[in-house]
């Protein structure tokens, strides 16, 4: 089956730095990677989400970037605030079939 | 608005109970999913369903059932309650297979005492 490697799992960074959270996967068949927020005591939330067919995706200070080659995407978020502060999991799925493989999560603290 | 709830929000049981988690969307999604989140381990898939009577094993289905009579609920049972099983439990659901946005309810703290 799959697998998903996330890295770093702990992440701090200053308000208006950026931030880059890398996750590798194992299944070549994989061709959907969403990535999720999770704010603490709540439900994890898409925040942005690419297809095999792209390699880069932005939505305004967020972009995600996948290397199909190499099996390995990225979450960056620039110019961070705090209340970026959140655990993010990136995860692979292979669109026939609808499930996931979660990363196990990347803990991101943005001090002011 | 359509959402998806689950109930209890809360929930301490003792060892060896049977314990019944609910799941119920608004959205007429096809597929639900059920997860379990534990610190150092992300989000693991216990059992998923693409529809009506189907159910199908995910990486962690031992000492898990669900059953799905019906669109809208996907409930999770614990047949004997373990104390392994103190986790946070939540439930997803996405449109149809080939469309994979997974849109979470607000979970399910389980303690198993």
């Amino acid at each position: 089956g799959e697998n998903v490697e996330q890295h770093p799992s702990t992440l701090s960074v200053q308000e208006g730095d950026s931030a880059v959270i890398k996750c590798t996967y194992s299944d070549s068949a994989s061709n959907y990677f969403p990535w999720y927020k999770q704010e603490l005591g709540k439900r994890p939330q898409l925040i942005i989400d690419i297809r095999s067919n792209v390699g880069e995706k932005k939505d305004q200070r967020i972009a995600v970037t996948l290397n199909k080659t190499a099996k390995h995407f990225s979450l960056h978020i620039t110019e961070t605030q705090p209340e970026d502060s959140a655990v993010y999991f990136c995860a692979a799925g292979d669109s026939g079939y609808s499930t996931l493989t979660f990363g196990k999560g990347t803990m991101l603290l943005v001090s002011p | 608005d359509a959402e998806i709830t689950q109930s209890p929000r809360h929930k301490i049981t003792e060892t060896g109970r049977q314990v019944t988690l609910a799941c119920h969307q608004t959205w007429n999604h096809n597929n639900m999913f059920w997860y379990r989140q534990d610190l150092g381990h992300g989000l693991r898939l216990i059992h998923y369903s693409y529809g009506v009577q189907d159910t199908n094993k995910g990486e962690v289905s031992d000492g898990y059932s669900v059953s799905r009579s019906n669109t809208e609920d996907l409930p999770l049972t614990l047949e004997s309650a373990a104390s392994s099983q103190t986790s946070v439990y939540f439930c997803a659901s996405s449109p149809e297979v080939g469309t994979d946005t997974q849109y979470f309810g607000p979970g399910t703290r389980l303690t198993v005492l």
